[in-house]
């Protein structure tokens, strides 16, 4: 069963930087495209990051220059380092993977929480 | 690349709920269906436009054509009662996932 599992979510002040982790398992890991997806509060879902397994590397506008997202294949990881964080940085973090057959995401953690807030 | 849905929508149990999810020749592209419960993480409920994750009624249907794409709930039950996003690739662009605005689906 394949099982992702956020971590390193909290309450940071504005400027801070915060650094998310997905640990991933039931998946041969280094397959697969994996993406970052955030939901401030009561609000939709914004696709954040996405990172190929080859390292093709996409960012939304609003984060790109200050988030940057990595994996690790060897620990089954993967990374979003925030950098300069907002206010409206706040949101729900999820880590999600890319199906292999479509251009969808079939599998998804179940988020950890960034409040930037002073 | 936008895609645009209503906000809200509500049926009473046993009826037909129908979402749609508006963009500019949406209909050239592939489009998938997320359902979202209170506090829980999005589920793939529809892909590549009609078709069903394992484990997903066959209550849940899709089609898309032209410049909407529309999710059907068939005999809606009162679990159904989410939101939902819509979603495409955009092949264009360097920011790939685009996501609708959701859909809060009322169950009456």
């Amino acid at each position: 069963e394949v099982q992702l599992v956020e971590s390193g979510g909290g309450l940071v002040q504005p400027g801070g930087s915060l650094r998310l982790s997905c640990a991933a398992s039931g998946l041969t890991f280094s397959s697969y495209e994996m993406n970052w997806v955030r939901q401030a509060p009561g609000k939709g879902l914004e696709w954040v990051s996405y990172i190929s397994s080859g390292g093709t590397i996409y960012y939304a506008d609003s984060v790109k220059g200050r988030f940057t997202i990595s994996r690790d294949n060897a620990k089954n990881s993967l990374y979003l380092q925030m950098n300069s964080l907002r206010a409206d940085d706040t949101a729900v973090y999820y880590c999600a993977r890319d199906s292999p057959t479509s251009a969808s995401l079939d599998y998804w953690g179940q988020g950890t929480l960034v409040t930037v807030s002073s | 690349y936008v895609l645009t849905q209503p906000p809200s929508e509500s049926v009473a149990p046993g009826q037909t709920a129908r979402i749609t999810c508006g963009g500019n020749n949406i209909g050239s592209k592939s489009v998938h269906w997320y359902q979202q419960k209170p506090g829980q993480a999005p589920v793939l409920v529809v892909y590549d436009d009609s078709d069903r994750p394992s484990g997903i009624p066959e209550r849940f249907s899709g089609s898309n054509s032209g410049n909407t794409a529309t999710l059907t709930i068939s005999r809606v039950e009162a679990g159904d009662e989410a939101d939902y996003y819509c979603q495409v690739w955009d092949t264009s662009s360097d920011h790939p996932y685009v996501f609708g605005t959701g859909t809060k689906v009322t169950v009456l």
